[in-house]
């Protein structure tokens, strides 16, 4: 089936290192995708999104790479600082017409002071 | 940016009870909520989209008859949740999709706790 998966269940980095997400999708037919942020106990944050005619999008501190190719998603963060802590989801979109998106497994990054 | 109020946060509730959670887009009209449900450490799993004046379209496995979706404004979509029991404790999240930018913007959840 359709799937978005994600390599790494968890990412230990010290502050002030830039940290790496990664994000794996199997339906070739997604043309959007999406990073969120969710703090435990609370809902998913949106942080940046990035469609399929692009390979690279940078917010602040946050980069998103897609690389169509392999079917590879990832987010980088720039200069991560304790408040980074949390678990990082990928979404794509769902064929259909209406967006549906697909929640990957999640990634959670715990930053060392 | 936009904001989607959900309420209660936590409700703790005895096992036979029916539990209604709101979810309220406060600075935009969503035609359309989505509803999750959320295992600790685990991802989002969709349980159903809300369509503002139309049925819910639940995700395979949910069954509608146990999470009761009404949508009746395009600013509030509620999931009650029927005769609860203690599997039913969870972690419910909403969402509504502003504009056509496709990017959802989620409640703070609701922690459900049945005993």
């Amino acid at each position: 089936g359709e799937n978005v998966g994600l390599h790494l269940p968890t990412l230990s980095v010290q502050e002030g290192d830039n940290s790496i997400i990664n994000c794996a999708y199997s339906n070739s037919a997604s043309d959007y995708f999406i990073w969120y942020k969710q703090e435990s106990g609370k809902g998913p944050q949106f942080i940046i999104d990035i469609r399929s005619n692009m390979d690279k999008r940078q917010g602040q501190r946050v980069t998103v790479l897609l690389n169509k190719t392999v079917k590879h998603l990832s987010l980088q963060i720039a200069a991560t600082q304790p408040g980074d802590s949390a678990v990082y989801f990928c979404a794509e979109n769902r064929a259909g017409g209406s967006y549906i998106p697909t929640f990957g497994r999640g990634t959670s990054l715990i930053v060392h002071p | 940016g936009a904001v989607v109020s959900q309420h209660p946060s936590r409700v703790i509730c005895k096992s036979g009870t029916s539990v209604k959670i709101e979810c309220r887009s406060l600075d935009f009209q969503a035609t359309t909520m989505f509803w999750y449900r959320q295992f600790p450490k685990q991802s989002l799993m969709l349980m159903a989209t809300s369509n503002e004046g139309s049925k819910a379209t639940y995700e395979q496995g949910v069954e509608k008859d146990k999470f009761l979706i009404n949508h009746a404004s395009l600013t509030l979509s509620t999931l009650t949740v029927t005769s609860a029991h203690p599997e039913d404790s969870s972690f419910y999240i909403c969402s509504a999709c502003r504009d056509r930018k496709n990017i959802q913007y989620f409640g703070a959840g609701t922690r459900l706790s049945v005993l």
